[in-house]
């Protein structure tokens, strides 16, 4: 059974830093491209990021271009989301999930909720 | 930048078609995607490249695309439909992803 669960949300203050973590199980994690997705609360979904299988590619939405850095590590089986210079718009439940085909998302975590406030 | 657009709401009565629209100037050349997302869930997927259905998801759901707009159809709705829609789509030449606006749909 594909399981994705992600860690690390909290209160940031403005400005701030936080490292999103998600722990995937149930398949061979270091085949297959990832994602993380944001949902601002009340609001609809927005891709923020995805890398290659092997870490070699990575692509960012426009507005977290330059503070945020997707990665991985194959053998622990882990992605990761690095956040800095964080604002309140970052504000969120943030999604991992598995891409397939390298263009779409079929298994998503249960979220993590990171607010950015002072 | 791209984006796809869909109608804030749709409701419709148990058992009534309900029939959610997306549109986008690049679905003639990329295929949709659609997902549900009940009220503190994740997204769970619905259809995938157009018309194809996951397993594990009833086959009341179809998907269908022509020209620039795509549409998710739940054909004889239950309640346990009610949700939010949203398509989703991809933009090979930037490589970004985009989702849609989301659509509430409504069964009562």
């Amino acid at each position: 059974e594909v399981q994705l669960v992600e860690s690390g949300g909290g209160l940031v203050q403005p400005g701030g830093s936080l490292r999103l973590s998600c722990a995937a199980s149930g398949f061979t994690f270091s085949s297959y491209w990832m994602s993380w997705v944001r949902q601002a609360p009340g609001k609809g979904l927005e891709w923020v990021a995805h890398i290659k299988h092997d870490g070699t590619e990575k692509y960012y939405v426009d507005s977290v271009k330059g503070r945020f850095t997707i990665s991985r590590d194959n053998a622990k089986n882990s992605l990761y989301l690095q956040m800095n210079s964080l604002r309140a718009e970052d504000t969120a439940v943030y999604y991992c999930a598995r891409v397939v085909s390298g263009s779409y998302l079929d298994y998503w975590g249960q979220g993590t909720l990171v607010t950015v406030s002072s | 930048s791209y984006e796809l657009t869909q109608p804030p709401s749709v409701s419709v009565s148990p058992g009534q078609t309900a029939r959610i629209t997306c549109s986008g100037d690049a679905l003639p050349k990329k295929n949709a995607y659609w997902y549900q997302q009940k009220s503190g869930q994740a997204p769970v997927l619905v259809i995938y490249e157009d018309t194809k259905r996951p397993s594990g998801i009833p086959e009341r759901f179809s998907g269908s695309s022509s020209g620039t707009m795509a549409t998710l159809t739940i054909s004889g709705a239950q309640v346990e439909d009610e949700a939010d829609y949203y398509c989703y789509s991809t933009d090979s030449i930037s490589h970004h992803w985009v989702f849609g606006g989301g659509t509430k749909l409504t069964v009562l």
